[in-house]
């Protein structure tokens, strides 16, 4: 069975901390990894992932794919409370479909 | 352009009531989904489509039906609302391509059931 698994499930941080989320995947033909950040509402979108060891970047936030260890890591560098949000990790599988499996996501804190 | 839209915000059912969801994209996607979130959990797989007139189950689908006449709508339906259905659910629309298939999301629906 088609698995993400997510950690830490929750973590609490001060502004200007560096945090690492992991998120590691058990999935048939492996299509891509996506990482999402979700406040009060729906998530919205980060990151595609579909390469080893290619590093993306937008602002403070990276991410990079490590096939190898089905696996992926989600950087944020000098966290703001604004940062605070649930963060997704998804992966896309095998089929022609789209669909998309779901870690549990983390909740990340980032007190003043 | 509105991206992915849902209705209603919010809603308060009884036990054994039926409702409908209402979810719309005006991007032209071929494919599309219905999630639910419960609390602290990740999203659940109810429903997808990959084009009008063709739909499949995900993971929960038991509860729920969907219809996809149209490329912009995908209604899901309640039938006999039970509490276990309450939750927040989001609607998601993609592209097929290859490297394109990024999820959008609506703003969710958020279903109490008593």
């Amino acid at each position: 069975e088609d698995k993400v698994v997510q950690s830490p499930l929750s973590l609490v941080v001060h502004e200007g901390d560096t945090v690492t989320l992991n998120c590691s995947y058990e999935v048939t033909n492996f299509r891509s990894l996506l990482w999402y950040k979700q406040e009060k509402k729906a998530p919205t979108f980060l990151f595609m992932l579909t390469s080893s060891g290619i590093e993306k970047k937008s602002g403070r936030l990276s991410s990079i794919l490590d096939k190898k260890e089905l696996s992926s890591i989600l950087n944020i560098t000098a966290t703001q409370t604004g940062d605070s949000a649930i963060y997704l990790c998804a992966v896309h599988g095998s089929g022609n479909t789209g669909k998309l499996i779901f870690g549990q996501g983390t909740t990340l804190q980032v007190k003043p | 352009n509105a991206g992915v839209t849902q209705t209603p915000k919010f809603r308060i059912l009884k036990i054994g009531q039926s409702m409908t969801l209402q979810c719309a994209q005006d991007m032209n996607h071929n494919y599309m989904y219905w999630y639910r979130q419960d609390p602290g959990m990740g999203l659940k797989l109810i429903y997808y489509s990959v084009g009008a007139g063709i739909t499949d189950k995900g993971e929960v689908p038991n509860g729920y039906n969907v219809s996809r006449s149209t490329t912009e709508d995908f209604p899901l339906r309640l039938e006999l609302a039970a509490p276990s259905q309450t939750s927040v659910y989001f609607c998601a629309s993609s592209y097929s391509d290859r490297g394109r298939e990024t999820q959008y999301f609506g703003p969710g629906t958020r279903l109490l059931v008593l």
